[in-house]
């Protein structure tokens, strides 16, 4: 159980052009997802949580305007990287709770590697 | 603030114990989390900890102490799969997760 799922896995774009990620929960439902960055060799950096229903929250230094996150079902959320650049070229990971017990593990979608050139 | 530390790299054998250290310094704790991370893959769970001491679960064992802000994975009888990253991770304010750095451990035969 617990199966976050993510699409697509792999986007290469061109430069000055939007792409769109989408996270779904198979198997539960989330009001609170999160979506992590990961540069090579790096650990994962938060850059936002998703509320279903409401504003996403924005980490210090993530802009919300190139980073728009939509979460309008209880399981799917959406980021949009907006006017993208070489620069925004990462791994784009989602994930998600079941249940809200901050205890339970956050489970992880399969990432979205995007290249933008 | 906040600051989690692992090491950089580990290298081990077939067989052998490896123990990975990770010291956290955040302003909130509700429990530490170790994932393991292969290559150009999502995070997988291993272990959580929130009250001191061990936990253990088929080759991977788990410690914490909260009042020194470590805790450690350990890993028994190494297999060459095991070569992976493994992220120590803490729920600072019961929401998110605040990743370190991760250890990337090389097991060879």
């Amino acid at each position: 159980g617990a199966v976050v799922s993510q699409h697509p896995s792999r986007v290469i774009c061109k430069s000055g052009t939007s792409v769109k990620i989408e996270c779904r929960s198979l198997d539960f439902q989330a009001t609170t997802m999160f979506w992590y960055r990961q540069f090579p060799k790096q650990s994962l950096m938060l850059m936002a949580t998703s509320n279903e229903g409401s504003k996403a929250t924005y980490e210090q230094g993530v802009e919300k305007d190139k980073f728009l996150i939509n979460h309008a079902s209880l399981t799917l959320s959406t980021l949009t990287v907006t006017s993208a650049h070489p620069e925004d070229s990462s791994f784009y990971i989602c994930s998600a709770r079941p249940g809200e017990s901050y205890n339970s593990p956050l489970h992880f979608g399969n990432g979205t590697r995007l290249t933008v050139t | 603030g906040q600051n989690i530390d692992q090491p950089t790299e580990m290298t081990a054998t077939e067989g052998a114990i490896v123990q990975i250290n990770c010291t956290y310094q955040t302003s909130g704790f509700n429990g530490l989390f170790w994932y393991q991370q292969h290559a150009g893959e999502a995070p997988t769970f291993l272990s959580y900890n929130v009250l001191d001491g061990l936990e253990e679960k088929g080759r991977f064992s788990s410690f914490l102490s909260r009042s020194k802000g470590y805790s450690y994975l350990l890993l028994k009888e190494l297999q060459m799969k095991d070569s992976a990253s493994y992220l120590c991770a803490v729920n600072q304010a019961g929401t998110a997760l605040i990743f370190g750095k991760g250890t990337t451990l090389s097991v060879s035969s």
